[in-house]
């Protein structure tokens, strides 16, 4: 069975500092591993995604993920916070025909 | 449009009232799924689409949730008699592929039932 666990459920940033939202997952084969955010009253937008290519993944808005394996880990983080990033954010794990996702994470972005 | 459209964005039913919810996918995208996502919560998987096959329908909470897509195309969300406990947003995504692609995600449908 497929799941993920975000392990924080909010977050909490000063502007200008790295962020680091922290992801776990539960596959019983190669995942398929994504990271959306959800802006107030707007759907969710797909930030990046890991199909089995490179480990390191890039997104948009200069969000990262690595995919560890022995970890069962698929952390999203960026370098520098900004007041746009204040959002929730989604780990997400998908076999064929679902999308399995966390509890989600509350990134505070603090000026 | 380019992306996923659901109508209404909004709907206040009362109790006992069916209510319909529709998306508009992605143009020729195979996959369409519905979640469900109550306040604070992560989105609930309820049920998924292949073209016009409903191939998956284990996340249906109850049989007053009916779902279909004749065409392939546009999708439909029934909620009969609707109880208080249905108030979310209701979700709407698709997909290029029959698996493992990433969905893209409409604006949702908020239902308040009151």
């Amino acid at each position: 069975a497929q799941s993920v666990t975000q392990l924080d459920s909010h977050v909490s940033v000063s502007e200008g500092t790295p962020v680091l939202l922290r992801c776990n997952y539960s596959s019983s084969y190669s995942p398929s591993l994504f990271w959306y955010v959800q802006h107030p009253n707007k759907g969710l937008q797909l930030l990046l995604k890991y199909t089995s290519a490179a480990t390191l993944v890039k997104g948009i808005n200069g969000f990262e993920a690595e995919f560890k394996k022995s970890e069962t880990s698929f952390h999203l983080t960026k370098p520098s916070a900004h007041m746009s990033d204040a959002a929730e954010y989604f780990c997400v794990v998908s076999d064929r025909n679902q999308f399995y996702f966390g509890t989600g994470t509350s990134l505070t972005v603090i000026p | 449009g380019a992306g996923v459209s659901q109508s209404p964005r909004y709907k206040v039913a009362k109790r006992g009232q069916d209510v319909a919810l529709r998306c508009d996918p992605i143009s020729g995208h195979v996959s369409l799924f519905w979640y469900q996502q109550a306040l604070g919560q992560g989105p609930e998987f309820l049920t998924y689409f292949q073209n016009e096959a409903q191939l998956d329908k284990s996340g249906l909470p109850s049989d007053r949730f009916f779902a279909e897509r004749p065409e392939g195309s546009v999708s439909t969300l029934k909620i009969q008699r609707t109880q208080q406990e249905d108030s979310a947003v209701y979700l709407c995504a698709s997909s290029p592929k029959a698996w493992n692609t990433e969905a893209f995600f409409g604006q949702g449908t908020r239902l308040t039932v009151v």
